[in-house]
């Protein structure tokens, strides 16, 4: 069945310090979710990808979809303590349903 | 809206007891998911509705674990009986529309079995 790696899978950053996170499929996806799940939260849906080698911003948060549509990663640029949580990436593939990775936990310090 | 609603927040109980966890979707809804999530396993998809049918239950651990929608606003998971390694927070979600657009959590319900 379809697979979907995350890496890392732990991120100690400085506060100031950028921020990156890869998810990578086993398959061809047709599109890409991430959500972010703060400690002891419940994961909140940040944004999908749809086009091969799409490119999204919000705010200091960078995502994109790769050529290939196999890979995505998510880059946050100067991070704050706000970003503290575990970023999960979700592959859909041939099923309606997506799979979710296994998330990155990003601590930062201050 | 108020968002998916999940009840019990926490419920604990001792090895071997029934455990009914509960989901109200959001309104207009018509796919509802329970996952399970644990250290070890991570996010695991048990199984899901769509229009109070189940389509999929291959992620529902063994036989003790059942999962029912009476109706588009109610779902129960039920787990009989429960053991320890059954302790993990179990996510019930829901999304609408024919395109998957994106899922919306409970705040989930932390299950302890001692």
């Amino acid at each position: 069945g379809q697979q979907v790696m995350q890496i890392p899978q732990y991120q100690h950053v400085q506060e100031g310090e950028d921020f990156t996170t890869y998810c990578n499929s086993s398959t061809t996806l047709s599109n890409i979710q991430w959500y972010k799940q703060r400690p002891g939260g419940h994961p909140v849906f940040l944004i999908q990808l749809v086009k091969s080698g799409e490119v999204k911003k919000q705010k200091r948060l960078t995502f994109q979809f790769g050529e290939a549509k196999k890979n995505s990663s998510l880059h946050i640029t100067a991070t704050q303590t706000t970003d503290v949580g575990t970023y999960f990436c979700a592959g859909r593939g041939g099923s309606y349903i997506p799979t979710f990775g296994r998330g990155t936990s990003l601590i930062v310090h201050p | 809206d108020a968002g998916v609603i999940q009840s019990p927040r926490h419920e604990v109980t001792e090895m071997g007891q029934e455990v009914t966890l509960r989901c109200k979707p959001i309104s207009g809804h018509d796919y509802l998911f329970w996952y399970r999530q644990t250290m070890m396993r991570g996010l695991e998809l048990l199984i899901y509705f769509n229009n109070n049918v189940p389509i999929d239950d291959s992620g529902m651990p063994e036989d003790r674990f059942s999962a029912k929608m009476p109706n588009a606003s109610f779902s129960t998971l039920k787990i009989q009986p429960s053991e320890p390694r059954d302790s993990a927070v179990y996510f019930c979600a829901s999304s609408g529309g024919q395109v998957y657009t994106e899922a919306f959590f409970g705040q989930g319900t932390r299950l302890t079995v001692v």
